[in-house]
């Protein structure tokens, strides 16, 4: 199956401060998605982004998708204690395969 | 109240048995899925299906069955044959913007499975 790498692995953020998680593909994506999954809860989607270069924000989040769409990223500022958990990418191998990245878990120092 | 129920929230398997994790969904999704999750891992995929009486292997499809007799329903039989079923499954429906060709996944709480 298509095989999209997370990094990092952990992230431990002080509340306040920004970060950046990525999500790395050798093939080139016809999209990419994102999810977040709370500390003992289901994943839940983000975003989906299509089109090359794509940049969207949700308030402190932004998804970027890359200009070779092979890449993509999730900069969240101003980290506050509701960020914690595991943010996911996810891609489709074929229309309807979606395969999920390791993803990025995320805690927060008060 | 629309969603995806997953039955039952915890599930133990004795050795050499066969369990079946429940999936429903009233969205009138047309695909359905089914990922394993280990603690501190990902989501792998076992099976999809993209329609009623059509399924189709994941990553990680041995040791596992599933069956989609109905659209509402994608059942997952965890068989005697997979050797580490210990973990976390989730169940997700794919809704599809067929203009936009916007899509996202709507995933169910969970069955933790445990091995006794």
């Amino acid at each position: 199956g298509q095989q999209v790498m997370q990094i990092p692995q952990y992230q431990h953020v002080q509340e306040g401060e920004d970060f950046t998680t990525y999500c790395n593909s050798s093939t080139t994506l016809s999209n990419i998605q994102w999810y977040k999954q709370r500390p003992g809860g289901h994943p839940v989607f983000l975003i989906q982004l299509v089109k090359s270069g794509e940049v969207k924000k949700q308030k402190r989040l932004t998804f970027q998708f890359g200009e070779a769409k092979k890449n993509s990223s999730l900069h969240i500022t101003a980290t506050q204690t509701t960020d914690v958990g595991t943010y996911f990418c996810a891609v489709t191998n074929n229309d309807y395969k979606l395969s999920f990245g390791a993803g990025t878990t995320v805690t927060v120092r008060a | 109240d629309g969603g995806i129920t997953q039955s039952p929230k915890y599930l133990f398997r004795k050795e050499g048995q066969n369990v079946t994790l429940s999936c429903e969904q009233n969205l009138n999704h047309d695909a359905m899925y089914w990922y394993r999750q280990d603690p501190g891992q990902g989501l792998r995929l076992i099976y999809y299906s993209q329609i009623v009486n059509d399924f189709q292997k994941g990553d990680i499809a041995e040791g596992y069955s599933v069956s989609r007799e109905k659209k509402e329903s994608f059942p997952l039989t965890v068989t005697s044959a997979q050797k580490n079923p210990t973990a976390f499954y989730l169940c997700a429906s794919r809704s599809r913007y067929v203009r936009t060709g916007g899509e996202k996944l709507f995933f169910g709480s969970g069955t933790q499975l445990s091995v006794l």
